[in-house]
């Protein structure tokens, strides 16, 4: 059984940096066939992905094309997890964050993230 | 960026039969767009029913069943509970980027 374990600040002020971790049990996140995604949701703008990490003899990354200028997602093979960085936020990247494994099968618990002064 | 388009809301009967579509901004949807299909209750996390067009999770009730229909993804219901009352989102894949819709409200009434 995987678990997905999520951590960071719940309030970030603008123009800031956005981190999120997620701790991966029950599977590897440097596994050939896993990939380890990160989705958001808000009243405003819905369910929103925002880009993956995966293993394939080197480490890959997808970003969702309005997130590109701003995200990073790394993986941390010493801590078997995951992490989440979006750069220069304003309030509307106010969310419900949220991790999840390939196809989408686990998901972390989801964690509010207030961008406000 | 592709927009991926689903109907605001829909009504079933309990018991009744139910199609959920999901279309895209770029022409018909195909097995390569590997839809997928999320339910979400209020104050839960998504939970994925299809994934790759019509391939189930061992959670899965076998009321669900996923497929392309007429250029779109579908989601149908076969026999409709209460408990199926709940948003849908269909996912699709755009060579390395992946597009939410806006959701489907089901109502089972």
């Amino acid at each position: 059984q995987v678990r997905l374990q999520q951590s960071g600040p719940g309030l970030v002020k603008p123009s800031q940096t956005l981190s999120l971790t997620c701790s991966i049990s029950g599977d590897s996140v440097s596994s050939n066939s896993a990939a380890w995604n990160w989705i958001r949701q808000s009243p405003s703008r819905g369910l929103e992905w925002l880009g993956r990490t995966y293993y394939r003899s080197k480490w890959y990354n997808e970003y969702a094309l309005s997130m590109k200028t701003r995200i990073t997602i790394n993986p941390d093979t010493s801590k078997n997890q995951f992490s989440l960085q979006l750069n220069s936020v304003t309030p509307d990247d106010t969310a419900v964050y949220y991790c999840a494994s390939h196809y989408f099968k686990y998901w972390g618990q989801g964690a509010l993230v207030t961008v406000s002064s | 960026q592709a927009v991926v388009t689903q109907e605001p809301s829909l009504t079933v009967s309990p018991g009744g039969t139910v199609t959920l579509t999901c279309g895209s901004s770029t022409g018909a949807v195909t097995s390569g767009h590997y839809p997928y299909w999320f339910q979400q209750k209020p104050g839960q996390a998504p939970r994925t029913l299809i994934y790759d067009t019509n391939n189930k999770h061992s959670w899965t009730p076998a009321r669900f069943s996923g497929s392309l229909l007429g250029g779109k993804a579908a989601l149908t219901l076969s026999g409709a509970q209460p408990e199926d009352e709940a948003e849908y989102y269909c996912f699709l894949y755009y060579s390395g980027v992946r597009v939410f819709g806006g959701g489907t409200k089901l109502t089972v009434l």
